[in-house]
C-alpha cells in the first residue's frame, strides 16, 4: 500500500514569490493535516481536512497561506506572496477519520522549502 | 491546552549502550502519547503509542516508554541501540477526543557513535 505522497520534494524560492505544495493521502483516510516543522523544532499543526471541510485551521495564516481539498482526496498547501520566515518543512499526514477515538497519522516525505 | 518538554536537544550514545529520551508533558485533561522517530529527509514514523491499560508501552525496533501519571512524563528507553537508531525523536501528545491533533515537543537528535 502506497504512503503518503508529497511533492515537490525540495523547492528554493525568492521571497514575494508564490508557491504550492501537493499531497496524496492513502487511500481511504478521511482525515488529511498539513503541519509545518521549522528548523530545530517539532511540527506544528495548520490545519486540518474531514474529507473536504476545513475543520481547524486556526494556526494557518490566512493573510498569506490558503488550503484546499477538492473531492476531499487531494489537498494544496498554498503561499503568497512567500516570506523568509516560511522557510520550512511542510508535512502532509493523513489518518481514518474521526470518532473520538485514536486514528493513527500517517506523515508523508515532507516538501522542504527554502525562501531566499 | 497542552503542551510537551524533551529535557535534552541532543543525546550522543555508544552502540550497544543504553539510552533515555526524556519526554514530560503538561495537561489539564487526559491525554494519548507518542514517540516518533524522524530520519534525514523523511517523515515522522510512528514508534510507539500509550492510549491505555499498561503503562509500560513496547514499540518497533526494540524501544519502549513508561507513562508515570504522577510524573507527568512519557520517557522513551532502549537497553542497547545501533548506529542505524541514530535520528531525531519527537514526543507528542494528543487530547482524548480532539480528534487526533498532535502537539509535538522540540526534538531529541540520538546519535549513536561506533
Amino acid at each position: 500500500e502506497a504512503g503518503v505522497v508529497q511533492s515537490p520534494r525540495y523547492k528554493i524560492i525568492e521571497k514575494k514569490q508564490p508557491v504550492a505544495f501537493w499531497c496524496n493521502p492513502i487511500s481511504g483516510h478521511n482525515t488529511l493535516y498539513w503541519y509545518r516543522q521549522n528548523l530545530g523544532q517539532g511540527p506544528e499543526l495548520l490545519i486540518r481536512y474531514e474529507n473536504e471541510e476545513a475543520v481547524d485551521d486556526s494556526q494557518l495564516p490566512k493573510d498569506r497561506f490558503s488550503a484546499e481539498r477538492l473531492k476531499g482526496v487531494d489537498s494544496t498547501l498554498k503561499i503568497q506572496p512567500a516570506e523568509l520566515g516560511d522557510s520550512a518543512v511542510y508535512l502532509c499526514a493523513s489518518s481514518l477519520g474521526r470518532g473520538g477515538s485514536y486514528n493513527e497519522q500517517f506523515f508523508g516525505p515532507g516538501t522542504r522549502l527554502t525562501v531566499l | 491546552a497542552q503542551s510537551v518538554t524533551q529535557l535534552d536537544s541532543q543525546v550522543p550514545v555508544f552502540e550497544e549502550a543504553p539510552v533515555e529520551l526524556r519526554c514530560n508533558y503538561s495537561s489539564s485533561v487526559s491525554v494519548y502519547l507518542f514517540w516518533y522517530v524522524q530520519y534525514p529527509n523523511q517523515g515522522l514514523q510512528l514508534l510507539l503509542k500509550y492510549l491505555s491499560g499498561s503503562t509500560l508501552v513496547k514499540g518497533i525496533n526494540g524501544f519502549e516508554a513508561e507513562f508515570n501519571k504522577s510524573q507527568t512524563s512519557f520517557h522513551l528507553r532502549k537497553p542497547s541501540v545501533h548506529i542505524s537508531d541514530t535520528a531525531e525523536y519527537f514526543c507528542a501528545v494528543s487530547r482524548f477526543a480532539s480528534y487526533g491533533k498532535l502537539t509535538f515537543g522540540q526534538g531529541t537528535i540520538l546519535t549513536v557513535h561506533p
